[in-house]
């Protein structure tokens, strides 16, 4: 079955520092990525996406290249900020987001001033 | 974004009693709502799919006659544990597709003595 891992955390990191998160997936076709975020006491966000190899998506200056040889989905913030700090999970869906998602087990990311 | 929002926030029940999380999409209309598990420091796993006006799609594994799921309009899905056991202690998240998205509500904190 489809299956996402990404890095365990947390992940500390001062800020302006530059950030990446691990994440690869095993799937049967050509799934969609997504990454998500949670700030406490909020619900999952969307913060970007990709739907085919390739594709970079962004927001927020977070950056994510959808990598089909290496089956990879890994996030990237050239300079990251306390408001950073949030839980991110790593995401695909085989179906383009209509159907479930699976997870990975998520990355605690703490940001120091 | 849209706004999903679950009720209650946290819950805590006896053993064998059966409790009923509320999942609504407050500005926008959903026929798929989905509802997932997350464990401690694991990711949230898949438990169902609801399509208004229809019988919900269990994932392998979850019994839907524990995990009773109605749809009964555009913006309602209800979650119910029936008899309840300490093993249901879980935090519950569920989204609603739309505008091609997923937007997840803030999560249910269940606690079964």
């Amino acid at each position: 079955g489809d299956s996402v891992t990404q890095m365990e955390g947390p992940v500390t990191l001062s800020e302006e520092a530059f950030l990446t998160i691990n994440c690869t997936y095993t799937a049967t076709g050509y799934p969609s990525l997504f990454w998500y975020v949670q700030y406490p006491g909020e619900g999952l966000q969307l913060l970007l996406k990709a739907t085919k190899a390739d594709d970079k998506g962004s927001n927020k200056g977070f950056e994510a290249t959808y990598r089909k040889e290496t089956t990879s989905f890994h996030l990237e913030k050239g300079s990251v900020q306390v408001s950073d700090s949030a839980v991110y999970f790593c995401a695909l869906a085989s179906g383009g987001g209509a159907d479930g998602l699976t997870f990975g087990k998520g990355t605690h990311l703490i940001i120091q001033p | 974004g849209a706004v999903v929002s679950q009720h209650p926030s946290w819950v805590i029940c006896k053993s064998g009693t059966s409790v009923k999380i509320e999942c609504r999409s407050l500005d926008f209309q959903a026929t798929t709502m989905f509802w997932y598990r997350q464990f401690p420091k694991q990711s949230l796993m898949l438990m169902a799919t609801s399509n208004e006006g229809s019988k919900a799609t269990y994932e392998q594994g979850v019994e839907k006659d524990k995990f009773l799921i109605n749809h009964a309009s555009l913006t309602l899905s209800t979650l119910t544990v029936t008899s309840a056991h300490p093993e249901d202690s879980s935090f519950y998240i569920c989204s609603a597709f739309g505008n091609n998205e997923q937007f997840f509500g803030p999560g249910t904190r269940l606690t079964v003595l």
